[in-house]
């Protein structure tokens, strides 16, 4: 069974505190991804990574930035946390060759207060 | 600029009867289709999937289709369950020469509430 897993569940960070969000996948996929979700706006894609070492800005990577030194993990850090990155954040993982569905982790619930 | 659109923010329908949410995109070179269920304060899972070169996919109670020219898919569910109720996302990605794809552009997503 595959699995996307992300460490916390909710997380609440002080303004201007460095928050890094971490995600494991299990299924030995290049491909892996953070969405954050905001209601009335659906996913929106902050950074993928199609290998390790490896980074791509998605639509809205500001403020945000990732780390891939394994395989498996994928982490999105947070230089400076802000009342406007608080959101559901979404890991996923998929495939790296042709279409296939992206396998997502339960969220992270974060509040910047 | 939104390159999937899900025009319906919500949708109610009689249990038994047939769901369809729609889903529009811009961007022609999207050759990769799918919709996602998701409940509150769980990520989201993958429901089905059409690729670009077929017009219609079937996975039990639930039915993709694609119209190209219209650049319109929609998803069918029938008979509709109380467990259906859910947020409902259309996505969209396209593969690149070396056979690589980018990540999903997802709609804002459609709210289906199921009555009993």
């Amino acid at each position: 069974d595959v699995k996307v897993t992300q460490s916390s569940r909710y997380l609440v960070k002080r303004t201007g505190e460095k928050v890094f969000l971490e995600c494991v996948q299990d299924m030995d996929h290049e491909n892996m991804f953070w969405y954050r979700q905001d209601p009335g706006l659906g996913l929106r894609l902050i950074y993928f990574s199609y290998d390790v070492k490896m980074k791509e800005k998605g639509d809205i990577p500001e403020g945000y930035s990732v780390s891939r030194e394994k395989k498996e993990r994928f982490s999105l850090i947070l230089e400076s946390a802000s009342t406007n990155q608080t959101s559901m954040y979404l890991c996923a993982s998929s495939w790296g060759q042709g279409n296939t569905e992206a396998f997502f982790g339960q969220g992270t619930r974060l509040t910047v207060v | 600029d939104q390159q999937v659109k899900q025009n319906s923010p919500s949708l109610s329908v009689q249990e038994g009867r047939i769901s369809i949410l729609n889903c529009d995109y811009t961007n022609s070179m999207f050759d990769y289709f799918l919709w996602y269920k998701k409940y509150p304060a769980e990520g989201p899972t993958f429901l089905i999937s059409i690729s670009s070169i077929k017009d219609k996919n079937e996975d039990g109670r639930f039915t993709v289709f694609l119209n190209k020219s219209a650049k319109h898919l929609s998803l069918h569910i029938v008979p509709s369950q109380p467990g259906d109720s859910a947020v409902y996302f259309c996505a969209a990605s396209r593969t690149y020469s070396g056979g690589g794809a980018d990540g999903l552009t997802f709609g804002k997503g459609t709210h289906l509430i199921i009555q009993p």
